[in-house]
């Protein structure tokens, strides 16, 4: 089993609407979470980081379930802007990287 | 701001030739990292350094080495480059607090921007 997962996408949305997503960890010792933005061709960047329940960026919302052990990234009235590669990181005392979920936003 | 500087940005090389990929920050940071990234795996750690002169092997060490002479530059060495090295190869910084706790893991990495090296 990866140490972490990610659903792939592509999730195609238009502009305006709310996309969600999940990611699944498997070290239930796991002690902070990240997502990181990768745009096409680019490096990852650090979009937000989720210490405890949940985190909140403007349009962006992180949350965190640690019975299930999941984290999820919402993302409302989506921008064109907002197409990427969304990576989950997981530190368990080293990142552990998803191999990501592409959000493609339409006009 | 934080610039990872990676000496080249596409990269061809032969099957078994020794192969050095450059990676330079300019902010200061202890922590340097080696990832590769292929379609479906996600970001894989190969070596990792905390400090000028030490390493640490990352999830799929083999076929490569690493070297920290200076605290701005770790460097990346295929031995003897294969097939399935060919991949995306990206390079990352991050601040070291002082104690290698999980809030040290945490700091944010700060990535190049990759180098595509094609073995053929």
């Amino acid at each position: 089993r990866k140490e972490v997962e990610q659903d792939p996408g592509p999730f195609n949305v238009p502009e305006g609407a709310t996309v969600a997503f999940n990611c699944t960890y498997s070290n239930s010792a796991s002690q902070s979470f990240f997502w990181y933005r990768q745009d096409c061709r680019k490096e990852p960047k650090l979009l937000m980081s989720v210490y405890s329940s949940g985190n909140e960026d403007g349009r962006f919302t992180a949350q965190l379930n640690r019975a299930s052990q999941y984290i999820s990234l919402l993302i409302r009235d989506s921008k064109l802007s907002d197409s990427a590669t969304y990576l989950c990181v997981v530190n368990d005392y080293k990142l552990s990287f998803g191999a990501g979920t592409t959000v493609t936003v339409r006009a | 701001d934080v610039k990872v500087t990676q000496s080249s940005r596409y990269l061809v090389k032969r099957t078994g030739e020794k192969v050095f990929l450059e990676c330079v920050q300019d902010m200061d940071h202890e922590n340097m990292f080696w990832y590769r990234q292929d379609p479906g795996l996600g970001l894989r750690l190969i070596y990792f350094s905390y400090d000028v002169k030490m390493k640490e092997k990352g999830d799929i060490p083999e076929g490569y080495s690493v070297s920290r002479e200076k605290k701005e530059r770790f460097s990346l060495i295929l031995e003897s480059a294969s097939t399935n090295q060919t991949s995306m190869y990206l390079c990352a910084s991050s601040l070291f607090k002082g104690q290698l706790t999980w809030e040290d893991i945490s700091q944010p990495q700060h990535f190049g921007d990759g180098t595509r090296l094609s073995i053929l």
